[in-house]
């Protein structure tokens, strides 16, 4: 099955500054690669979302690149703000059948004022 | 606001008790997962329903069991609970067709076992 693994576990950057989150998956079959963020004590919501036809998706201040070759895809916030501080989850998914939305361990992202 | 909506929020019990979470998906979405949360952890997958049928099951306990009804609201049944039970479960949907791949979460029930 899918394996995620997601780094850093923590990341603390200056306000104003970037963050930078990677993930690497295992199944090559895996071509749907979503982000998601989650508050304390709230509901994961989807941020992002790429599918392997595409290398870049950008979205105002937020954009992930997919490396289909290396199998890893990762997460860029930048111009970061208070507000952007919270758990972010990578997530990958086969495009077929039943298979299910593996997540990698969350990095836990603060902004420092 | 996602769409999907859990009830209760909060739910406190006993060890060895029995308690039934609820989830509505959003409108027309006719999958539903399940994912239980435990304190600072990651989303653990239960679960998933298509239409009333179970479609894959993840990490789940013999204690858990799930269904989803003609309605399209699903259920999430744990029995005998444990102190380890405690967590936070989430339910989520995802549409059919160009954005099958999606899933939308909702706000979750909050397990609490003493």
């Amino acid at each position: 099955g899918e394996n995620v693994e997601q780094h850093p576990s923590t990341l603390s950057v200056q306000e104003g500054d970037s963050a930078v989150i990677k993930c690497t998956y295992s199944d090559s079959a895996s071509n749907y690669f979503p982000w998601y963020k989650q508050e304390l004590g709230k509901r994961p919501q989807l941020i992002i979302d790429i599918r392997s036809n595409v290398g870049e998706k950008k979205d105002q201040r937020i954009a992930v690149t997919l490396n289909k070759t290396a199998k890893h895809f990762s997460l860029h916030i930048t111009e970061t703000q208070p507000e952007d501080s919270a758990v972010y989850f990578c997530a990958a998914k086969p495009n077929f059948g039943n298979e299910k939305l593996t997540f990698g361990t969350g990095t836990r992202l603060t902004i420092i004022p | 606001d996602s769409g999907v909506t859990q009830t209760p929020k909060h739910l406190i019990t006993a060890t060895g008790q029995r308690v039934t979470l609820r989830c509505s998906p959003r409108s027309g979405d006719l999958s539903v997962y399940w994912y239980q949360q435990s304190l600072d952890q990651g989303l653990q997958f239960l679960i998933h329903y298509y239409n009333g049928e179970e479609r894959a099951k993840g990490n789940i306990l013999e204690r858990f069991s799930a269904q989803q009804f003609p309605d399209l609201h699903s259920e999430l049944n744990l029995s005998s609970l444990e102190l380890g039970d405690s967590a936070l479960y989430f339910c989520a949907s995802s549409p059919q067709g160009q954005g099958k791949h999606t899933q939308y979460f909702g706000p979750g029930t909050r397990l609490t076992v003493l």
